[in-house]
């Protein structure tokens, strides 16, 4: 299986521009998460979804910030304009159960820096 | 106070030794806990979960503490390639199973 794949690896990118992230989940994994991992405040929750559909986006820092997953076998992460501040690097990870969080498994990571 | 609290470290280890530290965490009401393991620059990667009896593979040892509401890894015979950052997780079952990361134990292990 080739694990969680995310794409780009790497983002340089001026305030005000759009990103997108994109996330393609293992396949038959029924929940797909975004995170956001920054040296002050660590490993964060964005959002997950469960079968495609959106099930907590408390995490979702602002308005800036959308996902979307239109299949099982894909999803976006958004930001729309982005800053500086968005900068760190932003992890997909899915799993096949809810209930079997710890086999949560993570990609490589998307490294974002905004100037 | 944060959710799940972790020393940062570093905790610097001589090759051989052993090492332990600790996680604590906020809301007596959190239901699993899990030790998870991230290399620099690489995604975190499940190393093992915490049961209530305590739990050991190979040389590393988890235990929990409810009453101090707390959780802890040991290694033991510490190899080189321990050296990581350690992430210990928390779920709570009430809020929709979302885990909850602390921010990491950095663990240099030195020949």
């Amino acid at each position: 299986d080739a694990g969680v794949i995310q794409s780009p690896r790497h983002e340089v990118t001026e305030m005000g521009q759009e990103v997108t992230l994109r996330c393609k989940p293992i396949s038959g994994h029924d929940y797909l998460f975004w995170y956001r991992q920054t040296m002050m405040r660590g490993l964060e929750l964005l959002i997950y979804f469960n079968n495609n559909v959106p099930i907590d986006d408390s995490g979702m820092p602002e308005d800036r910030f959308s996902a979307k997953m239109p299949n099982a076998s894909f999803s976006t992460l958004k930001i729309q304009p982005s800053e500086p501040r968005d900068s760190a690097v932003y992890f997909c990870a899915s799993s096949l159960e809810r209930e079997s969080t710890d086999t949560q498994y993570f990609g490589p990571g998307t490294r974002l820096t905004v100037l | 106070r944060k959710e799940v609290e972790q020393d940062p470290g570093p905790f610097n280890v001589p090759e051989g030794a052993t090492v332990a530290f600790n996680c604590t965490y906020s809301n007596s009401a959190s239901q699993s806990f899990f030790w998870y393991r991230q290399d620099c620059r690489k995604e975190p990667k499940l190393l093992m979960s915490v049961y209530s009896s305590g739990n050991e593979d190979g040389r590393f040892t988890a235990q929990l503490n409810r009453a101090s509401q707390y959780i802890s890894l040991l290694i033991r015979d510490s190899k080189l390639s321990d050296s990581a950052t350690y992430l210990c997780v928390v779920i709570l079952k009430a809020a929709g199973n979302k885990l909850t990361f602390g921010g990491g134990t950095r663990v240099l292990v030195k020949p």
